[in-house]
Order: C-alpha cells, then structure tokens, then sequence
C-alpha cells in the first residue's frame, strides 16, 4: 500500500538532546512538508522540500534542520536550540504545491 | 490579517442539522483550495477539493466565491460521526511553494 510512514509515533527528549523524527514515502510525490501542531491550534509549517537536495524554510524553522537525499526520505531534526519542542508533529508528502498533500499519521514529541 | 481565516467554532449542532463553515482568504491569486478533516490527535485527512463552479460529495458541497475571497463547505444530514475539526486549506501563492492551512471550525454533532 501507498503511503507516509512517520516514526516513531511517541518520542521523548532530555535537555540538550538532538533528536530525529522519520518521515518515508513511497507514493513517488516529489514534495514533502513538516508541519508543528500544538494542542488546540493550527498546523504551522516548519520546512518543505520540494525536489531532492533542495528545501526551504516555512514559518517556524528555528531549531530545526532538515536533509532531503532521497526522494522517499525527508526526516527532520529538533535540535536542542527548540526550547518548547514539545508538539505533534506532522508530515506531508504531495506531488507539487498547488496539488493536496497526504499526511502521516504523526510523531508525538516530549520533553522529559 | 492572517492568510487563511476560520470561525474556530465549536459548532454544537444536533443529529440530522445542516452546517456551514466559511473560510476568507487574504491572496486573490490563490489557485487551490481544499477542505481537510482532523479528528482528535489524529493527522488531517482531504475530505475535498474545492472547484470555481462548486461540487458536491454526497452530504457535503464546498462552494468558491472567487470575488469575495471565501470558501464554504455545507454538511447536510449530520451524523455522529462527522463530528471533528474542518481545516480549510489554500494555495496563497505568495512565493512560498507550500499550502496555508487555516485553524480549524470544530463540529460537535449531538445525539
């Protein structure tokens, strides 16, 4: 079956910890997008990559990087410059912008 | 103003109602709008797209207004089930190759 696959679907993270969250697709869509969800609000964009070897910033990068070297792959990297990681963070895949993206089902962050 | 603008509701409604939800939004060279679902602490699921002449998925009908810079969605018939949260999602075409997503209508149906 076609898909995105995010895991894990819970995480949790110390103080100063860098921590990865995976996002795989395989449903050959060139995009692929973070979004940060905290609880009662909006989705906010964190990076999206729209091609291989290439991303941007969205709306709320900071503390954050991400890499695209593979098509299928787009996982993204809270670094301990993240001062209130904690969130649902969400990725999305999409063949390009103006198209509806496909979600994962989710990583649950926290800090312990 | 923000890009994408929702009534964050709750919209407390009874079994077999009808509902609206509206949506504005700021950028007139907008090109792609959608209606998302999200049910609680779970991701957003395309429930439709959004088309100039309007277009209709069995109860529900998401309507354009291009002059005025909204999007509708009507849900007619209400169930229990429909009961979630209703993100309306454009392609603001302001450089940023990505979707905006508006916060969400919430939509309570009630026995």
């Amino acid at each position: 079956d076609g898909g995105i696959t995010q895991s894990p679907k819970y995480l949790f993270r110390k103080e100063g910890q860098n921590v990865t969250l995976s996002c795989e697709q395989n449903l050959n869509h060139d995009a692929m997008y973070w979004y940060r969800q905290d609880p009662g609000q909006g989705l906010r964009l964190i990076y999206y990559s729209q091609i291989v070897n290439d991303f941007q910033k969205g709306d709320i990068a900071e503390g954050y990087s991400v890499s695209r070297e593979k098509k299928e792959s787009f996982p993204l990297t809270v670094t301990s410059a993240q001062k209130n990681p904690t969130a649902f963070y969400l990725c999305a895949s999409g063949v390009r912008e103006i198209q509806p993206q496909h979600f994962g089902d989710g990583t649950r962050l926290s800090i312990l | 103003r923000k890009e994408v603008e929702q009534d964050p509701g709750p919209f407390n409604v009874p079994e077999g109602a009808t509902v609206a939800f509206n949506c504005t939004y700021s950028n007139s060279a907008s090109q792609s709008f959608f209606w998302y679902r999200q049910d609680c602490r779970k991701e957003p699921k395309l429930l439709m797209s959004v088309y100039s002449s309007g277009n209709e998925d069995g109860r529900f009908t998401a309507q354009l207004n291009r002059a005025s810079q909204y999007i509708s969605l009507l849900i007619r018939d209400s169930k229990l089930s429909d009961s979630a949260t209703y993100l309306c999602v454009v392609n603001t075409d302001t450089g940023r190759r990505a979707l905006t997503f508006g916060s969400g209508t919430r939509l309570q149906v009630q026995p």
